[in-house]
């Protein structure tokens, strides 16, 4: 079973510009998560969907958004650029929502905004 | 929001068991307690939940306290692949209104010498 992808891997943007970020869960996972990893602030939870509803939300701006399409393929989406947005998102697909359901992290996108 | 308070870094030797604990004071009746590990350039990788019970799995063990404040990962024979970084999190229930923010702590560094 292919695990979690994520594109693009890598990716530089200028302050100001915006970009999108996708993710394609493990097959049967109804549940897809975004993670933002910085050196200073660690894993920091964005939000959760599932069956393409937003269900939890972390601490961010605005400027973060995200989606869920109905094959459970996800998308972030960061407008306005800043350089503290730089950081390593990662996506994690479980097959229910919940603490039930272990989740399966993907590689990540490296985003560099300079 | 629940919070997971870890040692920054541990050491222990190769073959030798491991007990990485977690500090969790303020978990809810209804959050589970999930291990996740990440080595150096990948993503998060699952390794054991559990709500109230010891768990075990082929990776590791997962012993709760009683009064579920805090628990403790245990990997009976460290390899030198065990090293990573052990995040411990607490993990609710769906909640259909309002957000549930998931906090992870920075983590445990954990360093196996051979």
């Amino acid at each position: 079973k292919a695990g979690v992808t994520q594109t693009p891997r890598y990716l530089i943007k200028t302050r100001g510009q915006q970009v999108t970020l996708s993710c394609s869960p493990i097959s049967g996972h109804r549940s897809v998560s975004w993670y933002q990893q910085t050196p200073g602030q660690g894993l920091q939870f964005l939000f959760e969907y599932f069956s393409e509803t937003q269900r939890n939300k972390g601490n961010f701006p605005g400027r973060f958004s995200g989606r869920q399409f109905s094959n459970s393929r996800s998308e972030m989406n960061v407008s306005t650029l800043e350089l503290g947005d730089s950081a390593l998102y990662l996506c994690a697909s479980s097959f229910g929502t919940g603490g039930t359901y272990e989740q399966y992290f993907g590689p990540g996108t490296r985003l560099t905004v300079t | 929001d629940a919070k997971t308070t870890q040692p920054n870094s541990m050491e222990s030797n190769e073959e030798e068991p491991v007990h990485l604990p977690c500090n969790h004071s303020t978990i809810s009746g209804t959050d589970y307690i999930h291990w996740y590990r990440q080595l150096p350039s990948q993503g998060p990788e699952y390794v054991i939940h559990g709500l109230t019970s010891n768990v075990n799995n082929r990776m590791a063990s997962l012993a709760i306290a009683e009064d579920r404040k805090s628990s403790t990962l245990i990997l009976h024979r460290a390899t030198l692949r065990d090293a990573a970084v052990y995040y411990c999190i607490l993990r609710g229930p769906v909640r259909i209104q309002g957000a549930q923010k998931l906090v992870f702590g920075q983590g445990t560094r954990l360093t196996i010498n051979p």
